[in-house]
């Protein structure tokens, strides 16, 4: 069936490292592709989507890029500051039936000043 | 403001005691949906609706009663907490289609004893 595998957290840096947290995904068809991003005590946000292959999403320095041929939606940040502690959610929607969204596990990020 | 509205923020119940978490949404959305956020399972879809009176089980929605009576509003039932219920629940909305992404409520952290 349908999935999403991200990587395992916690994922610890100092500030101004370079960030990836690599997703995975399986699915039927061609799905849209998102990140998420949970600050604590708060629901999920849009952080950046794609909706076919090879686009790119970016937004507050944050870029992924849809891979169909290696089923990937790996999220990227240059440098990261200690506000972008957070968990973060990769998801794929289903574009027909259902039009289901699913989500990884989430991969929590501590940056240290 | 485009907003999802939960309700209760938060919430400790006995066994048995019948419940439900309201959501409403202010989008004219027409996709809606229930997830429960539990550690190391990331979100998993309890029940979802694709518009007013029509409902559908998504992955976990054993102990789960949802209604869809309204375009804006789409409950979640307890009848019978349970402790194994305990969890941190959110409601999305969306627009139809496969590209959009969702909108997420506060989220609703609910504890039965």
């Amino acid at each position: 069936g349908d999935s999403v595998t991200q990587m395992e957290g916690p994922v610890t840096l100092s500030e101004e490292a370079f960030l990836t947290i690599n997703c995975t995904y399986t699915a039927t068809g061609y799905p849209s592709l998102f990140w998420y991003v949970q600050y604590p005590g708060e629901g999920l946000q849009l952080l950046l989507k794609a909706t076919k292959a090879d686009d790119k999403g970016s937004n507050k320095g944050f870029e992924a890029t849809y891979r169909k041929e290696t089923t990937s939606f790996h999220l990227e940040k240059g440098s990261v500051q200690v506000s972008d502690s957070a968990v973060y959610f990769c998801a794929l929607r289903i574009t027909s039936g259902t039009y289901k969204y699913i989500f990884g596990t989430g991969t929590r990020l501590k940056v240290l000043a | 403001e485009a907003q999802v509205t939960q309700n209760p923020r938060y919430l400790i119940t006995v066994t048995g005691k019948k419940l439900t978490v309201t959501c409403s949404q202010n989008m004219n959305h027409e996709y809606m949906s229930w997830y429960r956020q539990d550690p190391g399972l990331g979100l998993r879809q309890i029940y979802y609706s694709m518009n007013v009176e029509v409902t559908d089980k998504g992955d976990v929605p054993e102990g789960y009663k949802v209604s869809r009576k309204e375009k804006r509003n789409f409950p979640l039932i307890l009848e019978s907490p349970s402790p194994n219920q305990t969890s941190l629940y959110f409601c999305a909305s969306s627009s139809q289609g496969g590209y959009t992404e969702a909108f997420f409520g506060q989220g609703t952290r609910l504890t039965v004893v």
